[in-house]
């Protein structure tokens, strides 16, 4: 079946260090994969996305890469602020007519100055 | 900017109740969707709804579940008789209709409505 596992939280930076959050996936076929961000009191927002092998995304200095030969889609920032404390998802949208997204169980990130 | 909407943000029920949620997608779009997450788990699919009919639907979405688009702009989550474990965050959300595939349509989400069940 599909799935998404991220790696356990919370992770707890100083404000400028180098962020890596880990997420693998199980899926059939090509599937699409996003992260999302979710701030204290807000819904999750997508912060990137990619469709295919070897496609990177990446918005506000974060990047991702869709690694198919590893099944991972790891979330980096060379230099994380206070203000990216939140919340964040990996996720996977399978192949096939289907809108549905299957999440891991997010990772909280906590930013120290 | 345009935004997904909830209501209430917390509801707290007794068990064996009815109770509702209450959701307003994004005036434009026209897919649907519910997911959940319990405290401490996975934020998990629910159900999708595309021209007035669910599209979509996880084995947690049993009888119990049902949803509705009841004008031009809600879209509700009924739970029939709530169970303790139906306490959840439950998320609406909803996406364009634009594209021959669903997976290039972005979901955009409310913040939640905290369901407490006692």
């Amino acid at each position: 079946g599909n799935s998404v596992t991220q790696m356990e939280g919370p992770v707890t930076l100083s404000e400028e260090a180098f962020l890596t959050i880990n997420c693998t996936y199980t899926a059939t076929g090509y599937p699409s994969l996003f992260w999302y961000v979710q701030y204290p009191g807000e819904g999750l927002q997508l912060l990137l996305k990619a469709t295919k092998a070897d496609d990177k995304g990446s918005n506000k200095g974060f990047e991702a890469t869709y690694r198919k030969e590893t099944t991972s889609f790891h979330l980096e920032k060379g230099s994380v602020q206070v203000s990216d404390s939140a919340v964040y998802f990996c996720a996977l949208n399978p192949s096939g007519n289907t809108g549905k997204l299957i999440f891991g169980q997010g990772t909280t990130l906590q930013v120290k100055p | 900017e345009p935004e997904v909407t909830q209501t209430p943000s917390h509801q707290v029920t007794q068990m064996g109740q009815e109770v509702i949620l209450r959701c307003v997608p994004i005036s434009n779009h026209l897919y649907f969707y519910w997911y959940r997450q319990i405290l401490g788990q996975k934020v998990e699919f629910l159900v999708s709804f595309y021209n007035n009919e669910i599209s979509e639907k996880s084995e947690i979405f049993d009888d119990q579940f049902s949803v509705e688009r009841p004008d031009g702009s809600n879209f509700t989550l009924k739970i029939r008789s709530t169970k303790l474990e139906d306490s959840a965050m439950y998320f609406c959300a909803s996406s364009e209709d634009g594209t021959a595939t669903f997976s290039y349509n972005e979901q955009f989400f409310g913040p939640g409505t905290r369901l407490t069940v006692l």
